[in-house]
C-alpha cells in the first residue's frame, strides 16, 4: 500500500478553521484519499474521501493538490468535539481493498 | 439500525485462556473487517470477509487466532492460549460492496491479558 505522512500533532482554537496536511508522494492513479477520525474511546469514523477534485460534506472539506501528492483536510470551525486522531489513508480502488491506518495526527482544540 | 455492535466491550482474562469476541455488522453490509489497536497506534488490519468467505488474512493473525462468519451475518474472533501481547482493542467494521464504501466501525472490545 502507498504510504501517507502526517505530522504527529496539531493544536487549534475553538471556532477557528483547522487545516490538517497529508503527504502521499507515491500515490497511484487508482488510489482514493480517505480521511477517518477516532474520538477518544471510540472506533474510527469516516470523514471524507476524494480522488482528484476537492470535496465537501457536512463534516469537512478535502483539498487535493493538482499532482495528488498531498491533500489537506479542512475543518471550517473547530469545536471541542473535533479533538481526535485524524487518519489520512490511501485506499486502492478494488473489490477487496482494505484500509491501512498509520499513526494519524492528534488534533487538540483549545476552548 | 444501531450500527456495528461488538460484545463483550471489555474482557479480562488470564494468560493461556481462550477468548471469543462477537461482531454484529450493519444488516445490509456484505463486508466485515477485524482490526486490532494498541495504545498510541492506529488500527492494524487482521482479516476481512465478503459474506461468509474469508478473503484476506494479515500475517499478524497467528495460528492462535481464528475468525468466522458462518452465515454471512455476525462474525466471531477467537484467540486461543492468550498471551500478554494480545492485550489490545479489537475493532470490527462493516461496509457495503462499493469499492470505495466507507467502513463503519464498532466501539471495540478491549482485551486485557493478565
Amino acid at each position: 500500500d502507498a504510504k501517507t505522512t502526517q505530522p504527529n500533532s496539531m493544536e487549534s482554537n475553538e471556532e477557528e478553521p483547522v487545516h490538517l496536511p497529508c503527504n502521499h508522494s507515491t500515490i497511484s492513479g487508482t488510489d482514493y484519499i480517505h480521511w477517518y477520525r477516532q474520538l477518544p474511546s471510540q472506533g474510527p469514523e469516516y470523514v471524507i474521501h476524494g480522488l482528484t477534485s476537492n470535496v465537501n460534506n457536512r463534516m469537512a472539506s478535502l483539498a487535493i493538490a493538482e499532482d495528488r501528492k498531498s491533500s489537506t483536510l479542512i475543518l471550517h470551525r473547530a469545536t471541542l468535539r473535533d479533538a481526535a486522531v485524524y487518519y489520512c489513508i490511501l485506499r486502492s480502488f478494488g473489490a477487496n481493498s482494505k484500509l491501512t491506518f498509520g499513526k494519524g495526527i492528534t488534533l487538540s482544540v483549545r476552548p | 439500525d444501531t450500527g456495528v455492535s461488538q460484545n463483550p466491550r471489555h474482557k479480562i482474562t488470564k494468560r493461556g485462556q481462550n477468548v471469543t469476541f462477537r461482531c454484529d455488522p450493519i444488516s445490509e453490509h456484505n463486508r466485515l473487517y477485524w482490526y486490532r489497536q494498541t495504545l498510541g497506534q492506529g488500527p492494524e488490519f487482521l482479516t476481512y470477509f465478503q459474506n461468509e468467505a474469508q478473503l484476506e488474512k494479515s500475517r499478524l493473525l497467528s495460528d492462535r487466532f481464528s475468525a468466522e462468519r458462518p452465515k454471512g451475518s455476525f462474525s466471531t474472533l477467537e484467540i486461543q492460549r492468550t498471551e500478554q501481547g494480545d492485550s489490545a482493542m479489537y475493532l470490527c467494521a462493516s461496509s457495503s460492496d462499493s469499492a470505495t464504501g466507507e467502513l463503519f466501525f464498532g466501539e471495540g472490545s478491549r482485551l486485557t491479558v493478565l
